[in-house]
């Protein structure tokens, strides 16, 4: 198993762009995450998926939308890409655990740069 | 709403030194507690996890108690090795069994010396 891939690893766009990044998972897990990792800040969560076809907002969604077509994919767009948004991206999954709690696996990260 | 505090980095001892890092919290309900490590240029990765007072995660050779009566998930390790080099993030998930995320601490940046 390959486990949580993102594509690409590492990006610059000049403010104004537009980009997706892909999230990949072949754990068959239902839940689907996508944080952002800013210095000094932990993990901040952007939005999530509960399955296919279904979005929610998380803490810091402005900005981003998301899609999940299918299980395995969730990908995460800047429409229109601002020097805030510079920042390293994680996606993760994860599946309902006994008692409620839910363990994440993340993926490796995408390293953005927006000038 | 739910945070996480913990102790602020670098923290730098030297190998074979006895580990602590601090992580307290505040939630609404009943949260399980977790704490990933994070190598140099990689994922976040689970350390361990506790999900209720009184248990006790462990994994290689690391250590963490949730103590619901002071808000506490201490992460201990009895003899570090140069290979802990990492950034450590605690984090809790409310009860209720959402699938909302997790919410992290911001991290400790641990440097083991040879």
């Amino acid at each position: 198993n390959a486990g949580v891939t993102q594509t690409p690893k590492f990006r610059v766009l000049k403010t104004g762009q537009s980009m997706t990044l892909l999230c990949a998972q072949d754990m068959n897990h239902e839940y689907m995450y996508w944080y952002r990792q800013d210095p000094g800040m932990g993990l901040r969560l952007i939005h999530y998926s509960v399955g296919e076809g279904t979005t929610a907002k998380g803490e810091v969604p402005d900005g981003y939308n998301v899609s999940r077509l299918k299980k395995q994919n969730f990908l995460l767009g800047l429409e229109s890409a601002a020097p805030s948004q510079t920042s390293v991206y994680f996606c993760a999954s994860s599946i309902q655990g006994a008692g409620g709690f839910q363990t994440q696996y993340f993926g490796p990260g995408t390293r953005l740069l927006v000038l | 709403g739910d945070s996480v505090t913990q102790m602020e980095g670098p923290v730098t001892l030297s190998e074979e030194a006895f580990l602590t890092i601090n992580c307290t919290y505040t939630a609404t309900g009943y949260p399980s507690l977790f704490w990933y490590v994070q190598y140099p240029g990689e994922g976040l990765q689970l350390l361990l996890k506790a999900t209720k007072a009184d248990d006790k995660g462990s994994n290689k050779g690391f250590e963490a108690t949730y103590r619901k009566e002071t808000t506490s998930f201490h992460l201990e390790k009895g003899s570090v090795q140069v290979s802990d080099s990492a950034v450590y993030f605690c984090a809790l998930k409310d009860s209720g069994g959402g699938a909302d995320g997790l919410t992290f601490g911001k991290g400790t940046h641990l440097i083991i010396q040879p």
